[in-house]
């Protein structure tokens, strides 16, 4: 699978948007990119996927580069319940829960 | 939909005693069930997947096995616990090409 590279860390106002950026430079054809995140002591959350097109749901948008090389997740409107560790992970289709999670970005949601 | 039920919550074990973490799923038939095991201040790591009853592969070689003795029960276990067994260790299952966690088991040995 492909490694990801994210920021170690970083804060967001409540009310505003977060950006979330992710680095696939190594990206398959055939890669997924997962967004997950973990807050503390709890299992972790499925976000968002997307294949090459941007995606939108409930939680938050995903998008992804022309080249698929990159990606940036977005919270809209950060809450505090949005502090939480966000993994962005890419994972072929030959086996959906076979994730390979990195360090991921500690995300600061501050009044 | 869904559901994951993982217990105990919390455990603390001595060094050299066994272990027996149970994982149960609701609301899907035949899933793909996983233990996931993540050490303090590191990532989650892959330990077992199963995708039927009595399947079980191994992702890394460690004290620990699993076993899956019914569709929908997942069991990991450990004749004898070592230090470095602590951690947070979840269930999880996929569906919709998506991965499902439960709640999770922190062990702590000791």
């Amino acid at each position: 699978d492909a490694k990801t590279t994210q920021p170690t860390s970083m804060d967001c106002a409540e009310g505003r948007a977060a950006n979330l950026p992710c680095n696939h430079s190594t990206i398959s054809g055939n890669e997924y990119v997962y967004w997950y995140r973990q807050i503390h002591s709890q299992g972790p959350q499925y976000i968002i996927h997307g294949l090459k097109n941007n995606e939108t749901n409930e939680m938050a948008s995903l998008i992804i580069t022309e080249d698929r090389k990159s990606s940036t997740l977005i919270l809209p409107h950060a809450t505090l319940r949005d502090t939480a560790v966000y993994y962005c992970i890419v994972r072929a289709t030959d086996s959906w829960g076979k994730l390979q999670f990195g360090a991921g970005t500690q995300v600061v949601v501050t009044p | 939909s869904q559901t994951i039920h993982q217990w105990p919550a919390t455990l603390v074990q001595p060094v050299g005693s066994p272990l027996s973490l149970e994982c149960t799923v609701e609301g899907t038939s035949n899933p793909n069930l996983y233990w996931y095991r993540q050490a303090a201040g590191r990532g989650l790591q892959l330990l077992f997947y199963s995708v039927g009853i009595g399947q079980i592969s191994s992702e890394v070689p460690q004290n620990l096995s699993a076993s899956r003795p019914q569709d929908r029960q997942f069991i990991l276990s450990s004749k004898k616990l070592l230090l470095s067994d602590s951690g947070f260790y979840l269930c999880a299952l996929d569906f919709d090409e998506k991965l499902f966690f439960g709640s999770g088991t922190q062990l702590s040995v000791l």
